[in-house]
């Protein structure tokens, strides 16, 4: 089967850092996503992971260990903007032209002054 | 920056009604997709299409969902005869070719919240 688990909710102060795990099982593995997702909204794009190994960008870094099927985002220098949902999303196809991504259900992170 | 465009944001119908939900991808994406959120549930991969044609699908679209590209720029959901557990919020996206940069990644729309009655 195909499972992606994650925290369902998270609480951090403003200023500070937080960290966002994902572990998966899926069938095939071919990507692992982070999107952030505001209440009604669309999911917006975070970051990519492919490699075992850290990516940075910006306040945002994503980790991934595919022997371990894990990964994590980290969020740095909070911002009460950041408050969203945070969801880890796996491309288990490994079909060059199809792009199905499983998502987990999300973390809600809540950033308090 | 460009991005992908819904409309309509939000319809409500009656149970057994046709339903049409449309999307304009970005311009220069090849590849799209359809994904559902049931209130509070995770978000839900309904159908991918590529080349005019339907490339996968899930369990979920069954033979009361088809999808349409009608002319260069639409992409469109039909839910035939709508039901209760339809109710959700669905998002079109769309992705260029590997060959161009930050093509794995998915590109959502706002999405069209869809009640049923």
């Amino acid at each position: 089967g195909q499972n992606i688990d994650q925290p369902t909710e998270m609480t951090a102060t403003e200023g500070a850092i937080v960290q966002i795990n994902c572990t998966y099982q899926t069938s095939g593995f071919n990507g692992l996503f982070w999107y952030q997702q505001h209440a009604g909204e669309a999911p917006t794009f975070l970051s990519y992971n492919v490699l075992d190994g850290l990516e940075e960008k910006g306040r945002f870094s994503s980790f991934l260990s595919r022997s371990k099927g894990y990964s994590y985002l980290l969020l740095k220098e909070l911002q009460m903007k950041d408050s969203a949902s945070y969801l880890c999303a796996v491309r288990a196809s490994p079909a060059y032209n199809t792009d199905k991504l499983i998502f987990g259900t999300g973390t809600r992170l809540q950033v308090f002054p | 920056e460009p991005e992908v465009t819904q409309t309509p944001s939000h319809q409500v119908t009656q149970m057994g009604q046709e339903v049409i939900l449309r999307c304009v991808p970005i311009s220069n994406h090849l590849y799209f997709y359809w994904y559902r959120q049931i209130l509070g549930q995770k978000v839900e991969f309904l159908v991918s299409f590529y080349n005019n044609e339907i490339s996968e699908k899930s369990e979920i679209f069954d033979d009361q969902f088809s999808v349409e590209r009608p002319d260069g720029s639409n992409f469109t959901l039909k839910i035939r005869s709508t039901k209760l557990e339809d109710s959700a919020m669905y998002f079109c996206a769309s992705r260029g070719t590997y060959l161009n940069t930050g093509a794995n990644v998915l590109t959502f729309g706002a999405g069209s919240r869809l009640t049923v009655l």
